[in-house]
């Protein structure tokens, strides 16, 4: 049984950059691709990116310039950096299991994070 | 970009009743890449459906995918109480897209 356990900042400035990190508890951390997805108040989902263990990525179009993933294998866990934030990066940002031909299956708790100046 | 539409935006129905969910795509998705999830007010989504028709783990069998191409559907036999919730469709076959949502409320 998999868990995903996430934690970071709530509440930023504009133009400060967000980080959030997961955690993910049983399960094997390296057959998988490791999610970032997000949902403004209000409104529907928006993936982020991906992340496998050996560091291969991909990005949402709209968002790749300004985002990051990275993960430890050491620790099982990945991270998200999202710079240069407006009040339009508000949202609930999950981290979530996937991988190369499957739905993530298995989702964070959810943070909030709020921009406002 | 592959957009999803989902409809009707909102389905307005009572318990025991049947739902049915469309999501249809800009191109061509192949049905091993089409996903259902639910969500629940304040809870992550849920995987219900993965590869168009196949049921996630612990899905109660009221819950159907079909469709190919284009044209999705998700059904629900017959509504419990707890299925009353934000339904997602979601394509990973060309990078990941979402659905913008199909509520199902109570009538």
């Amino acid at each position: 049984q998999v868990k995903l356990q996430q934690w970071g900042a709530g509440l930023l400035k504009p133009s400060e950059t967000l980080s959030l990190t997961c955690a993910v508890y049983g399960g094997t951390f390296n057959d998988y691709y490791w999610n970032w997805i997000r949902q403004p108040p209000g409104e529907g989902l928006e993936w982020i990116a991906e992340i496998n263990h050996r560091g291969s990525t991909n990005y949402n179009p709209s968002l790749k310039s300004r985002v990051t993933v990275s993960v430890d294998t050491s620790k099982n866990q990945f991270s998200l950096r999202l710079k240069s934030v407006t009040a339009a990066d508000t949202a609930v940002y999950y981290c979530a299991r996937g991988g190369a031909v499957m739905a993530p299956d298995s989702w964070g708790q959810g943070t909030l994070v709020t921009v406002s100046s | 970009e592959t957009v999803l539409t989902q409809s009707p935006g909102t389905l307005s129905l009572s318990p025991g009743e049947r739902a049915t969910l469309s999501c249809r795509a800009s191109q061509n998705v192949s049905s091993t890449y089409l996903a259902w999830y639910q969500q629940r007010p304040g809870q992550a989504p849920r995987l219900l459906i993965y590869g168009a028709s196949i049921r996630a783990t612990d899905i109660p069998d009221r819950f159907s995918g079909s469709g190919s191409g284009t044209d999705f559907t998700l059904s629900v036999s017959r509504l419990e109480p707890e299925d009353f919730a934000l339904y997602y469709c979601h394509q990973y076959e060309r990078s990941r897209t979402f659905g913008q949502g199909t509520k199902v409320g109570i009538k």
